[in-house]
């Protein structure tokens, strides 16, 4: 019963740092997708992919990469890390053709200082 | 630019009523509306959902209602129990999508 799997579930960063969010599901979902919630601004998508080696942008892509080099995972690349990147991350996956009814993770809690 | 709006930040209801939560859209393309529920530190949970050729989708005590002319939706939950407390999240997809695009949400607090 894993379904969607964040890991870490906290990070303290500093300014300029880098890291990566990792993302895992078991559900042989093809959608996946990137989503950071911020007080006042709802959930906004960062990044999706639609299957493996398939990735486009979301709403709020600067700052972040991704890649999708199995169906299973999809890691969010922070490559210098900035304090407006503090939120909570969440990622999503869903089969194809599901209209949207995803399956989230925890979440992730960043703190950029 | 929001695509898609909940302008109300929070709702209080008393044990038993009725709760509504509104969203608006402005993309005339999205042609699906979801609403999730979230607890503290947890992700987002699907709670209902309902396709633009249809104005209603019941399930239980939830109940959604679509006005494609208006560009809004709204979520009544009858009876409101105290479990209800969560903040809610109405989202919307395209046609041949599965990128979702949230509101803001609201805080729907359900005191005894």
């Amino acid at each position: 019963n894993a379904g969607v799997t964040q890991t870490p579930k906290f990070q303290v960063l500093k300014t300029g740092q880098s890291m990566t969010l990792q993302c895992a599901q078991d559900m042989n979902h093809e959608y996946m997708s990137w989503y950071r919630q911020d007080p006042g601004m709802g959930l906004r998508l960062i990044h999706y992919s639609v299957g493996a080696g398939i990735t486009d942008q979301g709403e709020v892509p600067n700052g972040y990469n991704v890649s999708r080099s199995t169906t299973e995972d999809f890691p969010l690349r922070l490559l210098s890390a900035a304090p407006s990147q503090t939120s909570v991350y969440f990622c999503a996956s869903s089969p194809s053709g599901s209209s949207g009814e995803l399956f989230f993770g925890e979440g992730s809690r960043l703190t950029v200082l | 630019d929001q695509q898609v709006k909940q302008n109300s930040p929070s709702l209080s209801v008393q044990e038993g009523r009725i709760s509504i939560l509104n969203c608006d859209y402005t993309n005339s393309m999205f042609d699906y509306f979801l609403w999730y529920k979230k607890y503290p530190a947890e992700g987002p949970t699907f709670l209902i959902s309902i396709s633009s050729i249809k104005d209603k989708n019941e399930d239980g005590r939830f109940t959604v209602f679509l006005n494609k002319s208006a560009k809004h939706l709204s979520l009544h939950i009858v009876p409101s129990q105290p479990g209800d407390s969560a903040v809610y999240f109405c989202a919307a997809s395209g046609v041949g999508t599965d990128k979702l695009i949230f509101g803001t949400g609201t805080r729907l607090q359900v005191f005894p």
